[in-house]
């Protein structure tokens, strides 16, 4: 029972790359979601789904895209890397409104 | 808009002493409320949640955690905190309809041994 798997778990890339953050889960959850966490910011939600082929923006959604093609996976593109999107990556996934979200063990982004 | 809001940052204890943190949320409607913990280098782990029923919640390793709606608040408790509760806790929230859950900024809790 893997649950929510993110990959990398460390990446480093340079101003002006791009990069897919790989999510994926095993439960059949309907809802995912992508948060960033910074110092003192708590959990910033960036892309979520409610099911494959619906995503919506979250709070903070700006240099970032996803796409929702199959139930398990919920990868997060990083259109043009920049200093600013240097964080801690979480995906997270639920089977609904009545229940909590599991999350992945993140993938620590560092943009130089 | 909606939003979390957790007053304390930081906070410092000895093992064995009681622990109560804040936690004030702005939410139009029904609301469903969670407490997720972060051990250091480790991703998030729910302690808690409430729905709907009795509003004191008892959630794991000894945590619980009292709904007020008139104070639109959920604060976390637990009466005896042990070295090993040391990580960061987070307060979230999500409208009972909605599928965005939204996070306070976090509080970091060092019990010393």
């Amino acid at each position: 029972n893997a649950g929510v798997t993110q990959t990398p778990k460390f990446q480093v890339l340079k101003t002006g790359q791009s990069m897919t953050l790989q999510c994926a889960q095993d439960m059949n959850h309907e809802y995912m979601s992508w948060y960033r966490q910074d110092p003192g910011m708590g959990l910033r939600l960036i892309h979520y789904s409610v099911g494959a082929g619906i995503t919506d923006q979250g709070e903070v959604p700006n240099g970032y895209n996803v796409s929702r093609s199959t139930t398990e996976d919920f990868p997060l593109r990083l259109l043009s890397a920049a200093p600013s999107q240097t964080s801690v990556y979480f995906c997270a996934s639920s089977s609904g409104t009545a229940v909590g979200y599991t999350f992945g063990s993140g993938t620590r982004l560092t943009v130089v | 808009a909606q939003s979390v809001s957790q007053h304390n940052h930081h906070v410092i204890l000895s093992e064995a002493a009681s622990l109560e943190l804040g936690c004030n949320y702005s939410y139009g409607g029904t609301v469903n409320l969670f407490w997720y913990v972060q051990y250091p280098g480790q991703h998030l782990q729910l302690l808690l949640k409430y729905f709907s029923g009795d509003p004191l919640v008892k959630g794991i390793k000894g945590f619980e955690a009292e709904f007020i709606k008139s104070k639109f608040s959920f604060n976390l408790r637990k009466p005896s905190v042990q070295w090993s509760d040391t990580a960061e806790y987070f307060c979230a929230a999500r409208g009972a309809a909605g599928n965005k859950l939204t996070f306070g900024g976090g509080t970091r809790v060092l019990v010393k041994p």
